[in-house]
């Protein structure tokens, strides 16, 4: 069946890297745009990254600059590298399949902590 | 990149309908025929339960309805169940390959 799993969250200090994965498996992954949203703690869902199918890529404004999208379509992998890490980016992450803009399918997410 | 607004809170008791409404701009919402709604209890993934404002995925009961009129888009669910007790969520393209979510509406079903 089709699934992404998530990996790679943790704990960081402010200013602070961390690489998120997600692997895909049971569908066609290079014929799918894919997403990254996250719910930080009592929040609501944010959209915060984009890819297309050729790896065009997108950010909200919240992440730009600081955050990098990136697929690896033989791996069947999808990737967020975050860097400069702030208290405000504590959340957990969630990959998505984008689907004409709908996400069909999600991961069970992986958790960030930005914290000294 | 303001997020769409929803109502805090919906309600209605087992049996009876409840519209909850998800307010953008023309840049969103009223630009795009492409919003979605998600249904989220806490502690599960979000379930996509409407795409391209009036589409149900397969296996979605046909009680989940969706419509958009201008810059505000609607979810309906008609004959409440307890178990549609949850957060929702819409969500529209907004140009660029970018995405926004609204706010966010918690049903209760009394």
């Amino acid at each position: 069946q089709m699934q992404l799993v998530e990996s790679g969250g943790g704990l960081v200090e402010p200013g602070g890297s961390l690489r998120l994965s997600c692997a895909a498996s049971g569908f066609p992954f290079s014929g799918y745009y894919m997403s990254w949203i996250r719910q930080a703690p009592g929040k609501g869902l944010e959209w915060i990254s984009d890819i297309s199918t050729s790896s065009y890529t997108s950010y909200a404004d919240s992440v730009k600059g600081r955050f990098t999208i990136s697929r690896d379509n033989a791996k069947n992998s999808l990737y967020l590298q975050m860097n400069s890490l702030r208290a405000d980016d504590t959340a957990l992450y969630y990959c998505a399949r984008n689907n004409n803009y709908g996400m069909d399918v999600w991961g069970q997410g992986t958790t960030v902590t930005v914290s000294s | 990149q303001s997020a769409l607004t929803q109502p805090p809170s919906a309600s209605g008791s087992p049996g009876q309908s409840v519209a909850i409404s998800c307010t953008g701009t023309s840049s969103d919402v009223g630009g795009y025929n492409y919003v979605s709604w998600y249904q989220h209890h806490p502690g599960t993934v979000p379930k996509l339960m409407i795409s391209e404002v009036n589409k149900r995925p397969s296996g979605v009961p046909d009680r989940f309805s969706g419509s958009k009129s201008g810059n505000t888009a609607s979810l309906t669910v008609s004959g409440l169940q307890a178990e549609d007790e949850a957060d929702y969520y819409c969500s529209s393209y907004a140009g660029s390959n970018r995405i926004v979510f609204g706010t966010g509406t918690k049903v209760t079903v009394l």
